[in-house]
């Protein structure tokens, strides 16, 4: 089985700061590991993903991600903030041969003016 | 290209009635998936057709809940009686295969109250 740890469940930033939202994952298979996405009164988006390859993984808005398969984590990064990024961030993991997603708690970031 | 619909985005009802909450999927995509988040827990896996077939259905809490999809075309979840931990919001998402992007639509926020 799979799961999902999301280490802050708020993460307060300047705008125009750099962001970190931590994830750390837990799998005995492969695993495809993703970033979701969820503004105000809006579905879920894909930010980005990893499937393989480069660990760097580079998604929409200029988020990226790096994972780190030693640590077990997949850390979302932005280097500069825009007040339009507040929004609640999954992490998210699915099994190489499951289509089942497995979510983390989510992290609400807010960004103070 | 219309993405997924959800509907209703939101419904209130009284323990012990009966809701019907359906998805429209993508167009073309087969694989269609439900998931509900619990208010301060994660997003949690219900089940997975594949056209009109049950592929995985592990993530049910119980009987109360039914889904269909006939046809392999939209989907229903019905729960009937709705209890009070019956409360969150319901996700619908679909794919076009396996191991592909699944978008999600806005969700319906179901209260029993």
């Amino acid at each position: 089985a799979q799961s999902v740890t999301q280490l802050d469940s708020q993460v307060p930033v300047f705008e125009e700061a750099p962001v970190e939202l931590r994830c750390n994952y837990s799998s005995s298979v492969s695993v495809y590991l993703f970033w979701y996405v969820q503004y105000p009164n809006q579905g879920l988006q894909l930010l980005l993903k990893y499937l393989s390859g480069s660990t760097l993984v580079k998604g929409i808005n200029g988020f990226e991600a790096e994972f780190n398969k030693s640590q077990t984590s997949f850390h979302l990064r932005k280097p500069s903030v825009h007040i339009s990024d507040t929004a609640e961030y999954f992490c998210a993991v699915s099994a190489v041969r499951d289509d089942k997603i497995i979510f983390g708690k989510g992290t609400r970031l807010h960004i103070l003016p | 290209e219309a993405g997924v619909t959800q509907f209703p985005s939101h419904s209130v009802i009284e323990k012990g009635q009966t809701v019907t909450l359906r998805c429209d999927p993508i167009s073309g995509h087969d694989n269609l998936y439900w998931y509900r988040r619990v208010m301060g827990k994660e997003i949690k896996f219900l089940l997975h057709f594949v056209k009109e077939s049950k592929q995985d259905e592990s993530g049910m809490p119980n009987n109360r809940f039914l889904a269909e999809r006939t046809g392999g075309t939209y989907s229903t979840l019905k729960v009937q009686p709705a209890e009070l931990e019956d409360s969150g919001v319901y996700f619908c998402a679909s794919s076009k295969g396996r191991n592909t992007e699944a978008f999600f639509g806005q969700g319906t926020r179901l209260t029993v109250v």
